[in-house]
């Protein structure tokens, strides 16, 4: 349990369907990361938000739209997504941006 | 280019053996992280480095600023260890660089 949880941890949806990810984390954080792990490539940086503000959106596809509510919850809506965006999500947290990094268990998603 | 490179790509060692994986930088760092991600897609920082060494349990972190490298290495390595290994850096007040992680998997 490292104090940020996502759900769910595994999502399969149709290409014309609306879904999203959701990560809250426990820890008291004011900085959360949206992460992409896609086979055999590095980790990618998505989104960052630090105090609910979006600080870095790391040239994502608009079919991917993030929401910070609060700083403890974070939002992935997804839409209109495409088969290559199957992969491993990952959210994360940091007490401020360039800290200690806590990361959740992921959300595996499938595209069909 | 800001760059991060990983070795071994695979490493299959036998219960006990003493294990190193390595990870060298393009540029000046302000930060190195060791994460390690289990089968289930989980992630667990290990260690956040800037000089030095640090230890927690049979995990030791080691880092050279002068040669741009740090090492992971694991005493004593068990089962329960097989996972993906993950070096990040910061350069400077960037985000973070991934590698593309280290298998270890640890025979009994």
């Amino acid at each position: 349990e490292t104090g940020v949880t996502q759900t769910p941890r595994h999502l399969v949806m149709g290409m014309t369907n609306k879904k999203s990810l959701k990560c809250e984390q426990h820890l008291g954080h004011n900085a959360m990361y949206w992460y992409k792990q896609s086979a055999k490539k590095p980790l990618e940086l998505m989104f960052v938000y630090n105090f609910k503000e979006q600080t870095e959106n790391n040239s994502v596809p608009s079919r991917f739209s993030p929401e910070c509510p609060n700083s403890s919850h974070l939002f992935l809506h997804l839409h209109t997504l495409q088969p290559e965006d199957s992969a491993l999500y990952l959210c994360a947290s940091s007490q401020v941006l360039g800290d200690t990094i806590y990361f959740g268990e992921g959300s595996w998603l499938t595209v069909v | 280019k800001n760059e991060v490179e990983q070795s071994p790509q695979n490493l299959t060692a036998q219960e006990g053996e003493f294990i190193t994986i390595n990870c060298s930088y393009s540029v000046g760092i302000s930060a190195l992280h060791w994460l390690q991600q289990h089968p289930g897609g989980g992630i667990v920082s290990l260690f956040m480095l800037s000089s030095g060494k640090k230890k927690h349990g049979r995990l030791i972190a080691t880092i050279n600023i002068q040669e741009k490298h740090s090492s992971l290495h694991i005493t004593a390595s068990h089962p329960r260890d097989s996972a993906v290994y993950i070096c990040a850096v910061r350069f400077g007040n960037e985000k973070l660089t991934f590698g593309t992680g280290t298998r270890l998997t640890i025979i009994p």
